[in-house]
């Protein structure tokens, strides 16, 4: 149980396209979604908290603009990168939080390696 | 708001050794800390976690312990084996914020067979 899956696993850009990134609960509801971004070998950067029906919370220094992010249900969320950028590069994890049972824990899926040429 | 902080950094034990990876927390407010393990492009896997009511959590190989008075909390890792290579996060909640997790900067692992 407590699965979550991403799609696209990799992909790869021409800079100044946008790129949808989606994040599946599958066998639970979430609450709350969370996207990450890592670096290599580097530990995991909080950038937005999504709600289901409501606007995401963003950390500061993320761009709102710049990351659309959108939960429409239960058991999705998805991350818009617009107008990537070589910078943009990076490995990008969402988490999700289910409705019911311990709130505290976060599931966590395998990440998009997002590489912007 | 909450910063963690982890040591070490880089860690490597002979297998069957013990590993000990130390966290420290700022919010006294923080009352969930779970354990994750990363193997290189894979996803974050929980290992363990405990809550501020419990001072100290096992589970088969893997165990960590909390001091809420002086906010650090770690992870042990007993007989260790090759499998256990990877880089283990640890992170701090407090379940008012959006039950966000602020994570620790990582430890890297290896097991010497």
């Amino acid at each position: 149980g407590a699965v979550v899956s991403q799609h696209p696993s990799r992909v790869i850009c021409k800079s100044g396209t946008s790129v949808k990134i989606e994040c599946r609960s599958l066998d639970f509801q979430a609450t709350t979604m969370f996207w990450y971004r890592q670096f290599p070998k580097q530990s995991l950067m909080l950038m937005a908290t999504s709600n289901e029906g409501s606007k995401a919370t963003y950390e500061q220094g993320v761009e709102k603009d710049k990351f659309l992010i959108n939960h429409a249900s239960l058991t999705l969320s998805t991350l818009t990168v617009t107008s990537a950028h070589p910078e943009d590069s990076s490995f990008y994890i969402c988490s999700a939080s289910p409705v019911a049972g311990s709130t505290d824990t976060q599931y966590f899926g395998p990440g998009t390696r997002l590489t912007v040429l | 708001g909450e910063n963690v902080e982890q040591h070490p950094s880089t860690l490597s034990v002979q297998e069957g050794d013990s590993a000990v990876i130390k966290c420290t927390y700022s919010d006294s407010a923080s009352n969930y800390f779970p354990w994750y393990k990363q193997e290189l492009g894979k996803r974050p896997q929980l290992i363990i976690d405990i809550r501020s009511n419990v001072g100290e959590k096992k589970d088969q190989r893997i165990a960590v312990t909390l001091n809420k008075t002086a906010k650090h909390f770690s992870l042990h890792i007993t007989e260790t084996q090759p499998e256990d290579s990877a880089v283990y996060f640890c992170a701090a909640s407090n379940g008012n914020t959006g039950n966000q997790f602020y994570f620790g900067t990582g430890t890297s692992l290896t097991v010497i067979p």
